[in-house]
């Protein structure tokens, strides 16, 4: 089954300060990558999903951007975080093609921007 | 605004049975997923539903799926305290993403 690798567990930066999440997946290959948000502990918000690597479609205009510079890499960034980019940024997983049947989770960051 | 939908809280006493209700709205939806999450945790796929079933049981989890009205429930039979957690509905839409409701915070009381 996939595993994904998501780091760091938490992280506190200062407001104006870039931003870098990464994600990395094993036990499966050219998988559907996804960024999500919960804010406040509550409400998945979907931020980016990818189909392949350099194929990054965003779900929400923001403050965020992501990239895939390999099939099982996923990262997260900005240039210059905002106090609103504050919250919990899980990173998930799941088979590409038609017959998925499963998404499998990060552990998650949680971000506090102060 | 979202296109799965859900009650944010459920309040149930130890060894009742709870029922999330979830609505979503791509009638193309293949599968519809359950999904746990514990405090400060990511989230556990609790259960999963192909969209040409009406139902699907393991051991307590009971998952209902009326695909005319696109509304899917999961029942859990004799909750307990380790239940308590906010339960997510998410479809899969045709290419695989994944579209989820903000959450069902399940608290359960003695």
């Amino acid at each position: 089954s996939q595993t994904i690798h998501q780091w760091p567990a938490t992280l506190v930066q200062p407001v104006g300060s870039p931003l870098s999440l990464e994600c990395t997946v094993e036990g499966t290959s050219n998988p559907n990558l996804y960024w999500y948000r919960q804010a406040a502990g509550r409400g998945l918000q979907l931020l980016f999903y990818s189909v392949g690597i350099g194929q990054i479609s965003s779900e929400v205009p923001q403050n965020l951007s992501a990239s895939r510079p390999q099939d099982r890499q996923f990262i997260l960034s900005s240039k210059k975080l905002l106090l609103s980019d504050s919250g919990f940024y899980l990173c998930a997983c799941s088979k590409s093609g038609y017959m998925n049947t499963e998404a499998f989770f990060g552990q998650g960051t949680r971000l506090t921007v102060v | 605004g979202e296109d799965v939908e859900q009650s944010l809280f459920l309040s149930v006493r130890e060894g009742d049975s709870s029922v999330i209700n979830c609505t979503y709205t791509d009638s193309s939806s293949t599968y519809l997923y359950w999904y746990k999450q514990e405090p400060g945790a990511g989230l556990q796929l609790l259960t999963y539903i192909f969209s040409n079933m009406d139902m699907k049981q393991d051991q307590r989890l009971t998952v209902l799926l009326n695909k005319k009205d696109k509304h899917l429930s999961l029942r859990i039979a004799d909750t307990q305290t380790g239940d308590s957690a906010i339960y997510f509905c998410a479809e899969r839409t045709s290419w695989g993403k994944l579209q989820f409701g903000a959450g069902t915070q399940v608290v359960v009381t003695p």
